[in-house]
């Protein structure tokens, strides 16, 4: 069973503020996904990456993907109240990635 | 769009009742999955299907039940509804990987189900 790692559980910080989350696993992914979730709603997917080192940015969001593909990490900067969520990562595995394995989630509250 | 539609979004059951969750979607996806949402535990996949006529359990599908007549539905069935199964549930659907897909799932706004 693939297991993936998501530290802290829980983050409260101030508006303005910068802050790191990671997605750790002893098992390598084919691709890597985070997504963000609000209250009473479903989960909306932020980023897709797919290559050992692979950085990508959207907007104040920066995220990572380990050389060896077993880990990620999201940073914030300047962190916003609307940045307020649970940030969940998800590995995709098999020949189709058609199986997410996804973390138990980052919940992030910032206050203003 | 209506992308993922789930009914109903809130029911109480008693112990021992059966129901079905209704997904449907609008997109045209190969591929459907229902999870399940505790405290504190991320997501649970339950079951999946990669097309119509082909279901497979996932991590945690004691107790539950799935059908895919049709590329649009996926219903989740509880027989014999348990406290444990106590959660939220979503349905969740995405294309095949072809061409520039990133695999995105999309996701329904949720079945909040209490067993009592």
């Amino acid at each position: 069973t693939q297991l993936l790692e998501q530290s802290p559980q829980f983050l409260s910080i101030q508006e303005g503020e910068n802050l790191t989350v990671y997605c750790n696993s002893s098992s390598v992914f084919s691709s890597l996904q985070w997504y963000r979730q609000e209250p009473g709603e479903g989960p909306v997917l932020l980023v897709t990456v797919v290559t050992g080192g692979e950085v990508k940015k959207l907007k104040r969001l920066t995220f990572q993907f380990g050389d060896a593909r077993k880990d990620s990490s999201l940073h914030i900067t300047a962190a916003q109240p609307g940045d307020t969520g649970l940030y969940l990562c998800a590995g995709g595995s098999g020949g189709s990635n058609y199986k997410l394995t996804f973390g138990k989630g980052t919940l992030l509250t910032v206050n203003p | 769009n209506a992308g993922v539609t789930q009914t109903p979004k809130f029911r109480i059951l008693k112990i021992g009742q059966s129901m079905t969750l209704q997904c449907t979607q609008d997109m045209n996806h190969n591929y459907m999955y229902w999870y399940r949402q505790d405290p504190g535990m991320g997501l649970k996949l339950i079951y999946y299907s990669v097309g119509a006529g082909i279901t497979d359990k996932g991590e945690v599908p004691n107790g539950y039940n799935v059908s895919r007549s049709t590329t649009e539905d996926f219903p989740l069935r509880l027989e014999l509804a348990a406290p444990s199964q106590t959660s939220v549930y979503f349905c969740a659907s995405r294309p095949g990987l072809a061409g520039m897909n990133t695999g995105e799932l999309f996701f329904g706004e949720g079945s909040r189900l209490t067993v009592l």
